[in-house]
This record gives structure tokens, sequence and C-alpha cells, in this order.
């Protein structure tokens, strides 16, 4: 089955920085989503994504399905930015495949 | 407001003692299914339901139940917990198929002793 594989695992960031997260796919990309998973284990949607780029606020993201990856960027991290990003693919029946995540922890 | 509604957010019950968890959307969705999260495991999908009384087997289905009788709701049934089956249930739904988004309710969290 498709892997998917995210980078990195773990990123500790000082309130203010920026960073970008990576996910890879091993095979086409269908629908990509990116998900946050807040402190209290609820799953926030981020972008719908298949290709192309979006933004909402300080958090944008773009999909190259070609080369089977997205990209999410963080800009002006805060604290409440904390917990895992996660990317997912559906690949059909509502069955999204999730990456492993990156654990986000933001200090101020 | 668009949403998904678990029921219960947190349950802590004793091994063979039946459960339902309840789940409903008002987004007139007509994929809905279930995940459970572990550590180290990730997300995996235990059911889906494409449309009112259509239902699958995901990737962990055993020892869980569903139904579909209506379109907004999609419950999941522990027959008889066990251990094993502690975990962070979500529900999501979709617009399903290969176009569109998926939403996730808040999560339930269930301990069983």
């Amino acid at each position: 089955g498709i892997q998917v594989e995210q980078s990195p695992p773990d990123l500790i960031l000082q309130e203010g920085a920026n960073s970008t997260l990576r996910c890879n796919f091993s095979d086409s990309v269908n629908n990509l989503q990116w998900f946050h998973q807040n402190p209290w284990g609820q799953l926030i949607n981020l972008f719908y994504i298949p290709s192309g780029t979006k933004q909402n606020g300080r958090l944008s993201a773009t999909t190259v399905a070609t080369e089977r990856y997205s990209l999410l960027y963080i800009s002006s991290s805060q604290t409440t930015d904390s917990g895992v990003y996660f990317c997912a693919d559906d690949r059909g029946y509502n069955k999204l495949i999730f990456g492993a995540g990156t654990r986000l922890a933001v200090h101020p | 407001e668009a949403q998904v509604t678990q029921n219960p957010r947190y349950l802590i019950t004793v091994t063979g003692k039946k459960l339902t968890v309840t789940c409903s959307q008002n987004m007139n969705h007509e994929y809905m299914s279930w995940y459970r999260q572990d550590p180290g495991l990730g997300l995996r999908q235990i059911y889906y339901s494409m449309n009112v009384e259509v239902t699958d087997k995901g990737d962990v289905p055993e020892g869980y139940k569903v139904s579909r009788k209506e379109k907004r709701n999609f419950p999941l049934i522990l027959e008889s917990p066990s251990p094993n089956q502690t975990s962070l249930y979500f529900c999501a739904s979709g617009t399903g198929g290969h176009t569109g988004e998926l939403f996730f309710g808040e999560g339930s969290r269930l301990t069983v002793l």
C-alpha cells in the first residue's frame, strides 16, 4: 500500500519562528489533507489540498502531486500551534492513509 | 455550524460490558467512517459506510459493529469490550469517493479495564 513519510518527526520552535513540514508519498496523491491534532486530542482540518497552494492566515500549504509531496508552512509560530501535524491522503471510501505526524512544540 | 458530534467524549468501562459510541453529522454527507488512534500505530479505519444501510469493514474491524439506519448517524458498537480496545476513537464524514474532504469529530477516549 501507499507509504506516507512526514518530516521532521519532532520540531521545537521559539515563538515567532517559521517552519516547514514535509509529507512524501510513495504513490500518486489523490485528496491530500493536512490536520492539526491539538493537545486535547482533537483533529482539526487545516487544508484540503490535492494540488496547488492555499493559505489561511499564518498557515499555507503546497502540494506538488506530480512529485508526490506536500509542504505545510507555519509562519510566526505561536504556542497555540503546538501539537501534532498529520498529512493524509484519501484512498477511497473515506479511507485516509495518515503519516506518522510531526510533533511541534512552540515555546514562549 | 457544520460538525461531527461524538458521544461520549470520555468513558471508562469494564471488560464485557456492551457500549455504544454515537456519531452524528449535520452536513448531509453520504460517507461516514470510524477510526481508532493508538500510540505508534497512528490512525486506522475500523468501518465505513457509503450510504444508509451500506457498511463495510476497514482495516481493523474485529470486535466492532456498526449500523447506518439514518444518513446522519453512524454508531460504533462494542458488544464485548476488551482491554485491547482501549483507544482514542474518531468518527468522520465526507462527500466520499475520490472527491472530497473528510471531517472528524472531537474524539472519544475509551478505557476498558
